[in-house]
């Protein structure tokens, strides 16, 4: 079974704090891919980044940055001088190797950016 | 880049009637289609794996026959609340994925159900 836990239910900052976002999973597929969903206030999903398990190398996007650690089953993400606009539920998600493999989220993170 | 749209957006029906929602992928073919649920406050619940020309596949404790999904084309997903109840009431999400290739899923920009 795939399990995904996003332990910090909600995070607010202020202005310019960067801001970590944990991601812990669960799977026994060797391959697996690994995302992260920006959901704001509105209500659509946003996709940020997906990792497959074979790729390792961090990513940094703009702002945004990405620690997959595989022997500690980690994919964390950090917003680095975090915005109003940043102010939504992060999502972390899990999928196996299969075509359509369905995906899993965890419970999601509520950024809250103050100004 | 890949669009998934959304039909309706939101929508408020009374208790015992049914609503349709509809999934459409605009610029690419989808052989299987994802229907989630998401109550307030709370992550997103696969319902079920919608695939073309076949039955959709349910996930446990998901009423097969309350929530009725068609998948009729490669564009296409249906899901059908049945003899809406108030419980029903939530926010509604497809995703899909490209027929070909390892690209990530797609989402819908969902539709807010309520059944009063």
């Amino acid at each position: 079974a795939q399990k995904v836990t996003q332990a910090q239910t909600e995070i607010s900052v202020v202005e310019k704090e960067d801001v970590t976002l944990d991601c812990v999973y669960e799977t026994r597929d060797t391959t697996y891919y690994l995302f992260w969903y920006k959901q704001p206030p509105s209500g659509e999903l946003v996709f940020l980044i997906r990792r497959n398990s074979f790729d390792e190398q961090n990513e940094i996007s703009g702002r945004y940055s990405w620690n997959f650690q595989k022997s500690t089953s980690s994919f964390n993400f950090t917003i680095t001088a975090s915005q109003v606009v940043d102010s939504a539920v992060y999502f972390c998600a899990l999928s196996g190797s299969a075509a359509g493999n369905k995906l899993t989220f965890g419970g999601g993170t509520r950024v809250l950016v103050k100004p | 880049g890949a669009v998934v749209s959304q039909h309706p957006s939101w929508v408020i029906c009374k208790s015992g009637t049914s609503v349709k929602i509809e999934c459409r992928s605009l610029d690419f073919q989808a052989t299987t289609m994802f229907w989630y649920r998401q109550f307030p406050k709370q992550s997103l619940m696969l319902m079920a794996t919608s695939n073309e020309g076949s039955k959709a596949t349910y996930e446990q404790g998901v009423e097969k026959d309350k929530f009725l999904i068609n998948h009729a084309s490669l564009t296409l997903s249906t899901l059908t609340v049945t003899s809406a109840h108030p419980e029903d009431s939530s926010f509604y999400i497809c995703s899909a994925r490209e027929q070909f290739g390892n690209s990530p899923l797609h989402f819908g920009n969902g539709t807010r159900l309520t059944v009063t």
